[in-house]
């Protein structure tokens, strides 16, 4: 299974700033994904990075607030703009062959952001 | 009715005992669950994939009804390293996670 490298793994931001989340994968693979996860609750799709075009986001997120950047097939980027103390959270990015199903998909190992 | 419903826990289990849960699904079109466990601050790992009636990997059973739309997950000789969130993944399209299952296994 791919091997995913996510950076930063933790920050704190000052609100209204904007960071940047990398993910770079070990190997192409078709599917990437972000997540957020709450303390103590479940992971949130974000938005499916898709490679060349824009993303496909879920309800309740929006490209303004998350913008997401996919220019190859290893390799993604989401932005957190304009943060608030709401948007402290874990991000994490996923990633996977859409055909492979055996292999799941596998996750970085998370971006812990706080917003002061 | 959630996607996909977990019982939180935590399950509370002497090593050596077997535990079992469940995870529910609303979406029959599921054709590939996971389970993942994820230890505290930790990212989600796989721990299991299921695509007909059931998988087994060790210590590790997964049970899939379809016609319940459940699947369940059994752990044997329970180890105190299995303690984590087991969280229940049913696939269609993307994963959508469930609130995860805790299971504290106690010397």
């Amino acid at each position: 299974s791919a091997v995913i490298s996510q950076k930063p793994s933790r920050d704190i931001c000052q609100r209204g700033t904007s960071l940047t989340i990398q993910c770079q994968v070990d190997s192409q693979v078709t599917m990437m994904f972000w997540y957020r996860q709450q303390p103590g609750q479940s992971l949130t799709l974000i938005a499916t990075a898709n490679q060349g075009s824009e993303a496909t986001y879920e309800s309740g997120f929006v490209i303004d607030k998350f913008p997401i950047s996919r220019p190859n097939l290893t390799f993604s980027t989401l932005t957190v703009s304009n943060m608030s103390p709401e948007d402290s959270s874990i991000y994490l990015c996923s990633a996977g062959q859409g055909t492979l199903l055996n292999y799941g998909y596998t996750f970085g190992s998370g971006t812990r952001l706080t917003v002061v | 009715r959630k996607e996909v419903e977990q019982d939180p826990g935590p399950f509370n289990v002497p090593e050596g005992a077997t535990v079992a849960f469940n995870c529910t699904y609303s979406n029959s079109a599921s054709q590939s669950f996971f389970w993942y466990r994820q230890d505290c601050r930790k990212e989600p790992k796989l721990l299991m994939s299921v695509y007909s009636s059931g998988n087994e990997d060790g210590r590790f059973t997964a049970q899939l009804n379809r016609a319940s739309q459940y699947i369940s997950l059994l752990i044997r000789d329970s180890k105190l390293s299995d303690s984590a969130t087991y969280l229940c993944v049913p696939l269609w399209g993307k994963l959508q996670f469930g609130a995860g299952t805790q299971v504290v296994v106690t010397p």
